[in-house]
């Protein structure tokens, strides 16, 4: 099956630095989903990105579809303290499949 | 509007008892995902309806699991015997013509 690769595992930062991750694919995706989860809850999106080249905005958060169709990045500026959580890509294969593969995660810890 | 509701929040229950995890979907939604998190593995599909039809159960672990969803606003996740293994995080997301999906809350569940 596919695997995505996300990167990096844990980020150590400041508050007010600007943040970004990445995901990559062993095969060509469709759709890429970011999403955040905190301790306790389900994950939420964040952001959807259905096309390739594509950027999406929302808030201090920018995804961007990779044009090979294999890997998505995502970044925040200017982060603060209730960013903190952990960040999962996912996507949906071009074969048609409906459900999403999952990245490991990336855990965002913020030192005030 | 209500989100993604799954019940119970916390399950323990001792090994060879038969555990039924529930979800109510988004309604309006067509497509309901179950999901599987644990540390090891993170996050992963085991099944997904679409329309009440289960159409991919290649994710489930073994025959001890099953999934059913009668109606479009319900849907079970049944462990029957439950093995400490089973031990993880299950989510339930939903979605509109499969694209963006919205997870539940999830339930912890422990098998001692």
């Amino acid at each position: 099956g596919q695997q995505l690769n996300q990167s990096p595992q844990s980020m150590f930062i400041q508050e007010g630095e600007d943040v970004s991750m990445n995901c990559t694919s062993s095969s060509i995706f469709n759709t890429w989903l970011w999403y955040k989860q905190e301790p306790g809850e389900g994950p939420v999106l964040l952001i959807a990105l259905y096309k390739a080249g594509e950027l999406t905005s929302n808030g201090r958060l920018t995804a961007q579809f990779g044009i090979t169709r294999k890997d998505s990045f995502l970044n925040i500026s200017a982060s603060i303290p209730s960013d903190v959580g952990i960040y999962f890509c996912a996507g949906r294969d071009l074969g048609g499949a409906d459900g999403l593969t999952f990245g490991k995660g990336t855990h965002l810890i913020i030192q005030p | 509007d209500a989100g993604v509701i799954q019940s119970p929040r916390h399950e323990v229950t001792e090994m060879g008892q038969e555990v039924t995890l529930r979800c109510k979907p988004i309604s309006g939604h067509d497509y309901l995902f179950w999901y599987r998190q644990t540390m090891m593995r993170g996050l992963e599909l085991l099944i997904y309806f679409n329309n009440n039809v289960p159409i991919d159960d290649s994710g489930m672990p073994e025959d001890r699991f099953s999934a059913k969803m009668p109606n479009a606003s319900f849907s079970t996740l049944k462990i029957q015997p439950s093995e400490p293994r089973d031990s993880a995080v299950y989510f339930c997301a939903s979605s509109f013509r499969g694209y963006e999906q919205y997870f539940g809350p999830g339930t912890r569940l422990t098998v001692t």
